[in-house]
């Protein structure tokens, strides 16, 4: 198994400019997580889908970000306008079920600087 | 603010010694914890888990103790080794839920 597949692994951008960032879940798995890792606050869950279906959002900073969930092998996070302060480790992760006791397994993230 | 919260950004450690990273947290619905383990330029892994109905868990090196009175947590590795150096990552959780909540992060450094 390929595991979870992130792209880019890097992206630099001048602020203003779209960023979207990109996720291959592990086949099978039917919840997918974003994530962002900062020095300050760790790691942040974002954006939580189950089954493709946006279940919590809460953790979205701002209107300025979007994620969506096509199909079961594939999902987006958009950052529109990007800001210096989205810089960051932006992580996506799967598990099979999505509850408590299951494990998590992450992509190797989308280092994002927006300059 | 931070519900779970790891005080100590690094910890340095001589190879065959005993590596103790510490956890706390401030909610008590919390009743499932994680250690992730992250290298460099790599996504966090699994490393060990704990439910609340136990105060120990291990598995190998690894042993994760939980003290729920004081709402604590450490993740014990002995005996610690060079591979062994990475951020650890603390997560909690409470049943029925799907949110892990992470601290900030320890970096160990296993010096050989």
């Amino acid at each position: 198994d390929a595991g979870v597949i992130q792209s880019p692994r890097h992206e630099v951008t001048e602020m203003g400019q779209e960023v979207t960032l990109r996720c291959k879940p592990i086949s099978g798995h039917n919840s997918l997580f974003w994530y962002r890792q900062t020095m300050m606050r760790g790691l942040e869950l974002l954006i939580y889908f189950n089954n493709n279906v946006p279940i919590d959002d809460s953790g979205m900073p701002e209107d300025r970000f979007s994620a969506k969930m096509p199909n079961a092998s594939f999902s987006t996070l958009k950052i529109q306008p990007s800001e210096p302060r989205d810089s960051a480790v932006y992580f996506c992760a799967s598990s099979f079920g999505g509850w408590v006791d299951e494990k998590l397994f992450f992509g190797s993230g989308t280092q994002l600087s927006v300059l | 603010d931070q519900q779970v919260k790891q005080n100590s950004p690094s910890l340095s450690v001589q190879e065959g010694r005993i590596s103790i990273l510490n956890c706390d947290y401030t909610n008590s619905m919390f009743d499932y914890f994680l250690w992730y383990k992250k290298y460099p330029a790599e996504g966090p892994t699994f490393l060990i888990s704990i439910s609340s109905i136990k105060d120990k868990n291990e598995d190998g090196r690894f042993t994760v103790f939980l003290n729920k009175s004081a709402k604590h947590l450490s993740l014990h590795i002995v005996p610690s080794q060079p591979g062994d150096s990475a951020v650890y990552f603390c997560a909690a959780s409470a049943s029925g839920t799907y949110k892990y909540i992470f601290g900030t992060g320890t970096r160990l450094k296993v010096l050989a």
